[in-house]
């Protein structure tokens, strides 16, 4: 199956520093990406949508000026969370589309290994 | 709303035993349903996939059954091992006009036993 990377795997930072989290398809291409959240014992939620080229889409609630999503090239999106406190401390997964997959409806997303982020 | 519930919230089994995983869904419209399984720390990897005219759907000691007629779905591990054990992710995937959104299950937290 595709394969998607996350960098890093795991991070740790300060309170008011900024933290990138890139994600790439490494053997196809993606228009579109995804970023989620998980806190423990939770479900994935849906933060944004990145688009290839274009401004990325954000779920409701969540801060587009402190989630910055970039999707410049269509194996990359990067997600910085800006001025990270405490509660931002979670683990971030991203995933990518593979439209090439056939119709629309079969698309499948592949997820990749997550970013643990840990905000002291 | 959507929403997509799957029980039992967590499983302990013996090794080499079966176990069968529930989902419920009042998602609509239906696209299609995966199921998803997540070790600990990791991303979701996909396990099936089934569009609304597949009732059931086998990959290696997994089988998923789904019924979208009652918009319930199951998934079946059968002779399970040591390696088994991780969180099962129900996840359901609506299409409309163009627009596809994904909802999660909360996920079955399954622990195999020697």
């Amino acid at each position: 199956g595709a394969v998607v990377s996350q960098h890093p795997s795991w991070v740790i930072c300060k309170s008011g520093t900024s933290v990138k989290i890139e994600c790439r398809s490494l053997d196809f291409q993606a228009t579109t990406m995804f970023w989620y959240r998980q806190f423990p014992k939770q479900s994935l939620m849906l933060m944004a949508t990145s688009n290839e080229g274009s401004k990325a889409t954000y779920e409701q609630g969540v801060e587009k000026d402190k989630f910055l999503i970039n999707h410049a090239s269509l194996t990359l999106s990067t997600l910085t969370v800006t001025s990270a406190h405490p509660e931002d401390s979670s683990f971030y997964i991203c995933s990518a589309r593979d439209e090439t997959s056939g119709p629309s409806f079969s698309y499948e997303q592949y997820f990749g290994p997550g970013t643990r982020l840990t905000v002291t | 709303k959507n929403q997509v519930e799957q029980s039992p919230q967590s499983l302990i089994i013996l090794e080499g035993k079966n176990c069968t995983l529930q989902c419920n869904y009042t998602v609509s419209p239906f696209s299609n349903l995966r199921w998803y399984k997540q070790d600990t720390g990791r991303g979701p990897v996909s396990l099936t996939i089934m569009t609304f005219s597949e009732n059931t759907k086998s990959n290696g000691r997994y089988t998923a059954t789904l019924d979208a007629d009652t918009k319930q779905s199951s998934l079946h591990i059968t002779a399970s091992q040591l390696s088994d054990s991780a969180s099962y992710i129900c996840v359901v995937r609506i299409s409309n006009f163009g627009n596809e959104k994904l909802t999660f299950g909360t996920g079955t937290r399954l622990t195999i036993i020697p």
